[in-house]
């Protein structure tokens, strides 16, 4: 079956700390790897996405995720949060349709 | 603003009412994708477009539910006889699909039912 999996439903950092998200899934053929962020009170946005080529992609607001395909992995980082990264977080994998996991809920201290 | 819309923002409704929810895409995409988005939960697809033509249903979606994109525009979500498990958020979003790769999806904000 298709899925998406998130390691993680809260997470709570203090600012300048390190953040890693993580999302397996499980899902036969070529896909593309999303993630997506939703600040409060405001609708999903695309933070960033792998479609082939380097594994290590890096979208906004210096968020970075690295595609491994050995291991379905595909985890969000960055090396230092800001309070306002205080979000939801989603990954999700587009195949022929597209499948999200449930969400990681990132709260940081300020 | 170009981005997707959707309308309304807000529903109440009571159970066993009729609802109809509107989306408008970004103008120059060619899909369309109806979610259903619960606390707690990621996005749940329901079904999508590809200009006019709805290629895929969830298993989600039951008779109840029936989705319209009628000149390969805007898109309506009809939800019949609602019931209180149809409480949800219902997201829209568009894509410009140029083959199974850079499927990038673009959300709405959403309408929020709320079935008493």
């Amino acid at each position: 079956a298709q899925s998406v999996s998130q390691h993680n439903h809260h997470v709570i950092l203090s600012e300048a700390a390190s953040l890693e998200l993580g999302c397996n899934y499980s899902y036969g053929g070529t896909v593309n790897l999303f993630w997506y962020v939703q600040y409060p009170g405001q609708h999903l946005q695309l933070l960033l996405k792998y479609f082939s080529g380097d594994p290590l992609v890096k979208g906004i607001k210096g968020f970075e995720a690295e595609f491994i395909k050995s291991k379905f992995s595909f985890n969000l980082r960055k090396p230092s949060v800001q309070w306002s990264d205080t979000a939801e977080y989603f990954c999700a994998v587009t195949g022929f349709k597209t499948i999200f996991g449930a969400g990681t809920r990132l709260f940081v201290k300020a | 603003d170009t981005g997707v819309s959707q309308d309304p923002r807000h529903k109440i409704t009571k159970r066993g009412q009729n609802v109809t929810f509107r989306c408008d895409p970004i103008s120059e995409h060619n899909r369309l994708y109806w979610y259903r988005q619960t606390l707690g939960q990621g996005p749940e697809f329901l079904t999508y477009f590809q200009n006019e033509a709805q290629l895929e249903k969830s298993r989600l979606l039951s008779d109840r539910f029936s989705a319209e994109r009628p000149k390969g525009s805007f898109s309506t979500l009809e939800i019949q006889r609602t019931e209180q498990g149809d409480s949800a958020m219902y997201l829209c979003a568009s894509s410009l699909f140029v083959g199974l790769a850079k499927n990038e999806q673009y959300f709405g904000p959403g309408t929020r039912l709320t079935v008493t």
